[in-house]
């Protein structure tokens, strides 16, 4: 069955170090989204991607990068973390124009900036 | 960044009975709306996705309406049961790929 997966589930980090997440989807999906969950915000998109070599900023992409290239991942890249990237981020992909698709999320990392 | 608001925050439902919430969103430059269910542990699992004013979609005992004029659409649980505790969210769509979501409504059904 395809899936969407992220690693690591779990991961403790200090303040300035870098950091990245994996998201691997196998339903060949062209666009692939991160999002972050924070108490009272619900999801806010970080970065997505249309397709191979394509990435585009959301709404909290500052201290955040993502790279594209093949069609199954979208690591995001913390550059020098920061305590206020202490969340839960979910990765998602979706097969077609969100008009119609709905997107499939990933289990989640939650990530802890110490 | 579009205002999408969902009321109530949370509720609490005795099992059998039916409930209902609102999710909120501006009308102007309406693509879509998206709701999903998610439960605690789990990641967001897809339930609907509307486009038309006047849409209604049901699966089982979940439905949902949309009115895409006055800008919200409501999701209904008929003859709740404890497994449909669990947050549900909505989104608006900013373009074709762009969600932007409500903080959820939380849903937790006594037994």
């Amino acid at each position: 069955d395809a899936e969407i997966t992220q690693s690591p589930r779990h991961k403790i980090t200090e303040t300035g170090r870098q950091v990245t997440l994996a998201c691997h989807q196998t339903w060949n999906h062209n666009n692939m989204f991160w999002y972050r969950q924070d108490l009272g915000h619900g999801l806010r998109l970080i970065h997505y991607s249309y397709g191979v070599q394509d990435t585009n900023k959301g709404e909290v992409s500052d201290g955040y990068s993502v790279s594209r290239s093949n069609t199954e991942d979208l690591p995001l890249t913390l550059e020098s973390a920061a305590s206020s990237q202490t969340s839960v981020y979910f990765c998602a992909s979706s097969g077609g124009s969100t008009r119609t698709y709905e997107q499939y999320f990933g289990p989640g990392t939650r990530l802890t900036v110490t | 960044i579009l205002n999408v608001e969902q009321s109530p925050q949370s509720l609490h439902v005795q099992e059998g009975d039916s409930t209902n919430f609102t999710c909120s969103f501006p009308s102007s430059n309406f693509y879509a709306l998206h709701w999903y269910r998610w439960e605690t542990a789990k990641s967001p699992e897809a339930l609907f996705v509307m486009t038309l004013n006047g849409d209604e979609k049901k699966k089982g005992r979940i439905s949902a309406t949309l009115n895409t004029k006055e800008g919200y659409s409501y999701l209904y649980i008929k003859g709740s049961q404890p497994e449909d505790s669990a947050t549900y969210l909505c989104a608006s769509l900013l373009n074709d790929y762009k969600l932007s979501f409500g903080a959820g409504t939380t849903v937790t059904v006594r037994a």
